[in-house]
């Protein structure tokens, strides 16, 4: 079954500090991985996605992932945090079955310092 | 991208009560499925909800707890039945795009409180 970790429930970083966020999956199959952002009180914005394409994923507010299948893994990274990054980042990994589900990992919530 | 809005977008309910939580998608889907997310947790999958068709719900959910319809293509609820304080929860509602661009995406959730 597919399954997803993330290392590191909270990370902390200076603003202009690069953002690294830690995903790992498992599955059985070339899987489709997603990162989503939650920011207080709202849904969820997708991020970015592999979908069996390129393996550098580019998404939106400058972040990026990349699919190493040999690690199993799909970390985030962005150059240069801002304030606004401030958020709870969560990794995603479609489902098997067929049916598109996503299962979620725990979430890392990223703090940025002045 | 699809646009969705869920209603109500909060609640404060009392234990032994119900409640239904709408969600309306700006486009014809295949895909909805409904979420929930725990105070300071992840999202678990509760179920997903099929159109003309019952829904399928995970392990550890059930259709007496959580009732889904899905009338159409845009629109589905999900009611919350004889809930306790450990119901308190967010609430989403997503909806998936399908195809070799698969993208999947969450409405802004009903935060309800069960007192």
């Amino acid at each position: 079954a597919q399954s997803v970790t993330q290392l590191g429930s909270h990370v902390s970083v200076s603003e202009g500090a690069l953002v690294l966020l830690r995903c790992n999956y498992s599955s059985s199959v070339p899987p489709y991985l997603f990162w989503y952002v939650q920011y207080p009180n709202q849904g969820l914005q997708l991020l970015l996605k592999y979908t069996s394409a390129a393996t550098l994923v580019k998404g939106i507010n400058g972040f990026e992932a990349e699919f190493k299948k040999s690690e199993t893994s799909f970390h985030l990274t962005k150059p240069s945090a801002h304030m606004s990054d401030a958020a709870e980042y969560f990794c995603a990994v479609e489902g098997s079955g067929g049916y598109n589900k996503l299962i979620f990992g725990a979430g890392t919530r990223l703090a940025v310092h002045p | 991208s699809a646009v969705i809005s869920q209603k109500p977008s909060r609640d404060i309910c009392q234990r032994g009560t119900s409640l239904t939580i709408q969600c309306q998608v700006d486009s014809q889907v295949t895909m909805m499925f409904w979420y929930r997310q725990q105070p300071g947790q992840s999202l678990t999958l509760i179920a997903t909800a099929n159109q003309g068709s019952e829904a399928t719900y995970e392990s550890g959910f059930v259709i007496d707890k959580f009732p889904i319809s899905r009338p159409n293509l845009t629109f589905s609820t999900l009611t919350v039945s004889n809930m306790s304080p450990e119901d308190s929860s967010i609430y989403l509602c997503s909806v998936g795009t399908g195809g070799a661009s698969y993208e999947q995406y969450f409405g802004p959730g009903t935060r309800l409180t069960v007192t």
